[in-house]
């Protein structure tokens, strides 16, 4: 089954910088999209792309898909110690016995204050 | 009024023995996962249900039986339990009728296995 690929694994900056994570896939989709994990928590939707979109914006949250590269980024500008969470890439591949989402192995981003 | 809730959060158990996992959403979602956390944080899923029907079912040993008896609600009953089972699980629900397949999550139920 397909899976993500998220790098880095690990993230650490300061408050006020930009954090880009990225995601790289293996099959077609239908859409992709990110969440986010705060400790001890379930994980929340962000924001989603559809294959044919290239770019989307949420706030402060910026996410482009290369459908040609099978990759997608994250990126969060002017990050806070709040964003201090982990990200996961999601991609959903809808099949005839049911619509998944299957998740990579997620970036840990770490803010300092 | 939390959307989706699980009970228990925290299960502590000795090896061997039978636990249920419960989970119950008021949002009117049509389709319920089960998905599994392990030490990694890598996120598997394990069971779909969509209007009480199961739908996927992942490679997952059959000690661990899912059961909808309505469309609100979907527990996970695990037999024999071992140390592998350790983890935390989480349901998920979404809407089919919805296009996107966007997916709200349980806080979580973490089984820790002795």
């Amino acid at each position: 089954s397909q899976q993500g690929e998220e790098d880095p694994q690990a993230l650490s900056i300061q408050e006020g910088e930009n954090a880009t994570m990225n995601c790289s896939y293996k099959t077609s989709i239908n859409n992709l999209q990110w969440y986010r994990q705060n400790s001890g928590r379930g994980l929340v939707h962000l924001i989603l792309i559809r294959s044919n979109e290239r770019e989307k914006h949420s706030g402060r949250l910026r996410v482009t898909l290369d459908t040609s590269k099978k990759s997608s980024s994250l990126l969060i500008t002017a990050s806070r110690a709040a964003d201090t969470a982990s990200y996961f890439c999601a991609t959903d591949a809808r099949e005839t016995s049911g619509s998944r989402l299957t998740f990579g192995e997620g970036t840990q981003l770490t803010v300092n204050p | 009024d939390t959307a989706v809730s699980q009970t228990p959060k925290y299960l502590v158990t000795q090896m061997g023995n039978d636990k249920s996992i419960k989970c119950e959403q008021n949002l009117g979602h049509d389709t319920m996962y089960w998905y599994k956390q392990d030490s990694k944080k890598f996120l598997k899923i394990m069971f779909s249900y969509n209007n009480k029907e199961l739908i996927i079912n992942e490679t997952v040993p059959n000690r661990f039986s899912p059961k909808s008896p309505d469309k609100a609600h979907l527990n996970l009953h695990i037999n024999s339990l071992e140390l592998g089972d350790s983890a935390v699980y989480f349901c998920a629900t979404t809407s089919r009728q919805s296009r996107a397949n966007v997916l709200t999550f349980g806080a979580g139920s973490r089984l820790t296995v002795l």
